[in-house]
């Protein structure tokens, strides 16, 4: 069993729609990561989080360290969102590496 | 401030063969990291040099080995190429604990 899992695998949206992606992980952590990457390969991180809730525009970020679960959602999707969205922890320990998950690849349709 | 960059773009060897995959880092990150993503998963922790010191190590066989130099570039070697190393490499940089900044990638194909 992954540490880190991710739902769905696959996601293809209408312009316009609410879309969640969740992630649940099976380790202690000091902080989880929403990642976005393109074609390309290029991976840029959205949001680092240890608790509570951020939001950055059209993208809001929430964890739940009890339950160990978070959510990345995107309000009013747009086709420039299609990407692979990725869910990374840092696990509790001396190193920074990140653990990540398969990704979640989002289509949004014009 | 200039960001993580990778070289070369893509690489293309045979079984056997040694390769060496190089990463700038973005001025004043004391810490690298080396992934490996093969087609379709996520990421998978190579290992992680901090202040020029390996400071973890994920599930990868000796043959993989890494150098950080004090200019915040790093180096992956990788030697006896076997087919399933095929895969894209990703060098991310950080200060200390802070947010890891990622590099586009080598892809290196084995044939």
């Amino acid at each position: 069993k992954n540490e880190v899992e991710q739902s769905p695998q696959n996601l293809t949206a209408q312009e316009g729609e609410f879309i969640t992606i969740n992630c649940s992980y099976s380790v202690g952590i000091s902080a989880l990561h929403w990642l976005q990457q393109h074609p390309g390969g290029g991976i840029v991180s959205l949001f680092m989080l240890s608790s509570g809730k951020k939001k950055h525009g059209r993208l809001i970020a929430t964890i739940n360290i009890q339950e160990k679960h978070s959510s990345l959602h995107i309000t009013a999707s747009h086709p420039r969102d299609s990407a692979v969205y990725i869910c990374a922890v840092t696990p509790l320990g001396g190193t920074y590496k990140y653990i990540f998950g398969t990704g979640t690849r989002l289509k949004v349709l014009a | 401030e200039t960001g993580v960059t990778q070289s070369p773009t893509h690489l293309i060897k045979t079984r056997g063969q040694q390769v060496t995959l190089r990463c700038s880092s973005q001025s004043g990150h004391n810490t690298v990291s080396w992934y490996q993503q093969a087609l379709g998963q996520g990421p998978q922790f190579i290992f992680q040099y901090y202040r020029e010191e390996e400071n973890g190590r994920g599930n990868f066989p000796p043959r993989f080995s890494g150098l950080q130099f004090p200019n915040y570039s790093s180096e992956l070697n990788v030697n006896a190429l076997e087919l399933d190393d095929s895969a894209l490499y990703l060098c991310a940089s950080s200060r200390d604990s802070q947010p890891q900044h990622f590099g586009d990638g080598t892809r290196l194909s084995i044939l």
